[in-house]
């Protein structure tokens, strides 16, 4: 089955800095990649999401990157705010029969630090 | 247009009783998905059901653990004779159509068992 690992497991910036989280999977049928962020307490929330046909996707600060070829995508926060703290997940899907399921990383737990 | 419902929020066992999570999907939606999320780690699949039908049950222990997805009604995970082991938190998400779609998740049943 699929396995999907995620680095680091936590990750303080400054306010204004940029994050970056990485995201490695193992099955290259794989096309469906979401990326959830988490507050503590509450309930995951999808902030964005790519799939395999397209290479970089961008909403506001946040963006997502996809190599295919290397099984990896990563999610990059610009300019960083306090409300940006929390814990982030990676998650993959091949999308199509009884594998449609997400696989999770084990998630990074940003800190945004003034 | 209510998102994914779950009840009870919090839900304390004793060792050997039953436990009962339910989880109303969106409106419209009629793919749910369990997670079971432990303190500190990711969210690790158990089960996908669509109405009247398992999916795929290939991350729900054999023993103890059942669920379903009535034509009528919330979807159901049943945890029999609980473990202290069984104890965190149960997200359910829901989708509109199979596979290559965005899951959205309820607020999570935490479960302690003492």
């Amino acid at each position: 089955g699929e396995n999907v690992e995620q680095h680091p497991s936590t990750l303080s910036v400054q306010e204004g800095d940029s994050a970056v989280i990485k995201c490695t999977y193992s099955d290259s049928a794989s096309n469906y990649f979401p990326w959830y962020k988490q507050e503590l307490g509450k309930r995951p929330q999808l902030i964005i999401d790519i799939r395999s046909n397209v290479g970089e996707k961008k909403d506001q600060r946040i963006a997502v990157t996809l190599n295919k070829t290397a099984k990896h995508f990563s999610l990059h926060i610009t300019e960083t705010q306090p409300e940006d703290s929390a814990v982030y997940f990676c998650a993959a899907s091949r999308g199509t029969g009884t594998a449609s399921k997400l696989t999770f990383g084990t998630g990074t737990r940003l800190q945004v630090t003034l | 247009n209510a998102g994914v419902m779950q009840n009870p929020r919090h839900l304390v066992r004793r060792r050997g009783q039953e436990a009962r999570l339910r989880c109303s999907p969106m409106k419209g939606h009629s793919h749910v998905y369990w997670y079971r999320q432990l303190p500190e780690e990711g969210l690790k699949f158990m089960v996908y059901l669509q109405k009247e039908n398992i999916i795929d049950e290939s991350g729900m222990p054999k023993e103890r653990f059942s669920a379903e997805f009535p034509k009528e009604g919330p979807s159901i995970l049943r945890i029999q004779q609980v473990v202290r082991g069984d104890s965190a938190a149960y997200f359910c998400a829901s989708s509109l159509t199979r596979g290559n779609e965005k899951l959205f998740f309820g607020s999570g049943t935490q479960l302690s068992v003492l």
